[in-house]
């Protein structure tokens, strides 16, 4: 079982819908949480952090449940601009940062 | 500006034949990483530099290989690159771990090499 799973999308929505999208991860000893957003054939980029009282940026909403070791990015009111492949990404301690395969956003206008 | 840069970004080679990217960084950070990624797959981290510290996945192929020669500069070389080492290559930087929540990277555009 790979140590942080994503439903891979792509998820195709409409300009102004709400889309979430969901993370998994398996090692309980995980303790920071962040979604980064990587466009097509680009770097990967911070989008947010994760804490554990959920926290929100503008139309993105993060939120994180420990018991279930899962993790959960809101967008609302949609753009095309947010068409972007998104990382849900799990850090244990010192260690390096363990990256999901992503989820594919298309907006659709 | 940007901050970490890779060279070069699109690297052409034959099969076996040795190729070498480069990264540099501006931020003066003491971490930095290595990362392969082949198209929609996960960023996979090949190794990181800790200061001189070196630190290599155990799954990384010998093949890989890794000089930073000063806290600026970080090199990546394939020895004899195979068709299932075609990816892109990203270099990343962090501050030193070891802080709760730090999780920013700082990536460079990558470097893309295809392998004939």
């Amino acid at each position: 079982r790979k140590e942080v799973e994503q439903d891979p999308g792509p998820f195709n929505v409409p300009e102004g819908a709400t889309v979430a999208f969901n993370c998994t991860y398996s090692n309980s000893a995980s303790q920071s949480f962040f979604w980064y957003r990587q466009d097509c054939r680009k770097e990967p980029k911070l989008l947010m952090s994760v804490y554990s009282s959920g926290n929100e940026d503008g139309r993105f909403t993060a939120q994180l449940n420990r018991a279930s070791q899962y993790i959960s990015l809101l967008i609302r009111d949609s753009k095309l601009s947010d068409s972007a492949t998104y990382l849900c990404v799990v850090k244990r301690g010192n260690t390096p940062l363990v990256f999901g395969k992503g989820t594919r956003l298309s907006v659709i206008a | 500006d940007a901050m970490v840069i890779q060279n070069p970004r699109y690297q052409v080679t034959q099969f076996g034949k040795p190729v070498t990217l480069s990264c540099s960084q501006t931020l003066n950070h003491n971490v930095m990483y290595w990362y392969q990624q082949k198209s929609s797959q996960a960023p996979k981290l090949l190794f990181h530099y800790y200061d001189k510290d070196f630190n290599n996945e155990a799954d990384t192929p010998d093949n890989f290989q890794s000089r930073r020669p000063n806290t600026s500069f970080c090199f990546l070389d394939i020895r004899s690159p195979g068709l299932g080492d075609a990816a892109m290559y990203l270099c990343a930087t962090s501050r030193a771990p070891g802080t709760l929540n730090t999780g920013e990277l700082f990536f460079g555009e990558g470097s893309r090499l295809t392998v004939l």
